[in-house]
């Protein structure tokens, strides 16, 4: 199966709170699990991105939990921020160019 | 930023109307990509593009073409355009060597509206 699950579809999360944003997949030959940030209008830009052989890394205030018996991959924002509202995509790749996004979850974060 | 430009940024069309969308990137990269964005469907893979004249379909291919004459350029065509496919259109490029990961650079979008 080529899908990749992500939810939840929309997200509301006080100033200062953890943003939970989870992806599910069933292909094991993927290989690299990235997680985009997009502004209204603008294009998708990488936040992080993590390996199958590491189970957590951590970008400042956003981390990467996976799973890899599970097959689940997560996306934490910690001590969330009004600038952090956007929609955000995770993402699977196999070989070298065959990325799959997740349906994309919209954040936001209330002043 | 990727040097990565799309044009045109906006444009509306009239159903069976033939319509083409250009990315030029200035990265020297040679995998370059056409995504289209829907609400509910995330980003689906169009076409991609391994060189020059070396394309290959996605996902969602069908009423699509490309082209890739120039490192440079990546031409989306729609030989017929339909209301199925108002959308927003995203290039995206990626390189891998010692210097790339393959990350996905994204270009501004285009969208396209099929009235």
């Amino acid at each position: 199966q080529q899908q990749v699950k992500q939810s939840p579809q929309s997200l509301i999360v006080q100033k200062g709170g953890i943003s939970i944003i989870n992806c599910a997949y069933e292909n094991t030959a993927f290989d690299y699990f990235p997680w985009y940030q997009q502004f209204p209008g603008k294009g998708p830009a990488l936040l992080i991105a993590i390996r199958p052989d590491v189970s957590e890394k951590k970008e400042g205030r956003f981390t990467i939990s996976f799973n890899k018996s599970a097959k689940q991959f997560s996306l934490h924002i910690m001590d969330s921020q009004p600038g952090d509202s956007a929609t955000y995509f995770c993402a699977a790749r196999s070989g070298t160019y065959k990325y799959i996004f997740g349906t994309g979850t919209r954040l936001k974060v209330l002043a | 930023d990727a040097g990565i430009t799309q044009s045109p940024r906006h444009k509306v069309t009239e159903t069976g109307t033939p319509v083409t969308l250009r990315c030029h990137q200035t990265e020297n990269h040679r995998y370059m990509y056409w995504y289209r964005q829907d609400p509910g469907h995330g980003l689906r893979l169009i076409h991609y593009s391994y060189g020059v004249k070396d394309t290959d379909k996605g996902e969602v291919s069908d009423g699509y073409s490309v082209s890739r004459s120039k490192t440079e350029d990546f031409l989306l065509t729609l030989e017929s355009a339909t209301s199925s496919q108002t959308s927003v259109y995203f290039c995206a490029i990626s390189e891998f060597g010692t210097a790339n990961t393959g990350e996905l650079f994204f270009g501004e979008g285009s969208r396209l509206t099929v009235l």
